[in-house]
């Protein structure tokens, strides 16, 4: 099955500090990711779409200065939160969606990265 | 807009057990269903998916789930439970061309397998 990969798999780091989280794709091309946030026992929230060659859309109530987003190639985006505070602490998933023609692709998600602010 | 409710927040199982996860979904057009499993401190595994034709969809692991259009439901079913099938399970509804689209995923299904 394809893979998604992300780095770190966690990162600790002090308040005000910027982070930055990449999400690959290994085995195939994805010209859109999507990254997630998800607190301790509850579901994955949609934060924004990376798009390959254009901005990021985010969705309503995420702070774009906040969580900048670079889709860099066709197998990478990168989330970094700036001057983060420990409010940002989550787990951050990312993923991307592996077309299989016909309309049926399918997504496939990186393992997660922690992040804890200090 | 799309929306996804997973209505048991923890359920417990004796191993050999039968399970059933509920799900129900609520989007305007035909949906695109997926359900996921995330073992602690993990990614998300797709278990299984549905786009269209039959309506009983198997997966990995010995999963199955039926989407039921009248009932807006989609369950996930697994006749005989395994210790190691212990884990958060969610259901995921896609819009337009199935995983190429954002997910709005339900809060969850903590599943807890008794020995």
């Amino acid at each position: 099955g394809a893979v998604v990969s992300q780095h770190p798999s966690r990162v600790i780091c002090k308040s005000g500090t910027s982070v930055k989280i990449e999400c690959r794709s290994l085995d195939f091309q994805a010209t859109t990711m999507f990254w997630y946030r998800q607190f301790p026992k509850q579901s994955l929230m949609l934060m924004a779409t990376s798009n390959e060659g254009s901005k990021a859309t985010y969705e309503q109530g995420v702070e774009k200065d906040k969580f900048l987003i670079n889709h860099a190639s066709l197998t990478l985006s990168t989330l970094t939160v700036t001057s983060a505070h420990p409010e940002d602490s989550s787990f951050y998933i990312c993923s991307a969606p592996r077309l299989a023609g016909g309309g049926a692709d399918t997504q496939y998600f990186g393992p997660g990265t922690r992040l804890t602010v200090l | 807009a799309q929306s996804v409710t997973q209505p048991d927040i923890h359920i417990t199982v004796s191993e050999g057990a039968s399970l059933e996860l509920r799900c129900n979904y609520s989007y305007g057009a035909t949906p695109y269903l997926f359900w996921y499993v995330q073992s602690p401190g993990q990614g998300l595994q797709l278990l299984l998916k549905y786009f269209s034709g039959d309506t009983l969809v198997q997966g990995i692991k010995g999963f199955e789930a039926e989407f039921k259009r009248s009932q807006s439901s989609f369950n996930l079913r697994k006749p005989s439970v395994h210790w190691s099938d212990a884990a958060e399970y969610f259901c995921a509804v896609g819009a337009g061309a199935g995983g190429g689209n954002k997910l709005t995923f339900g809060t969850g299904t903590q599943l807890k397998v008794e020995l």
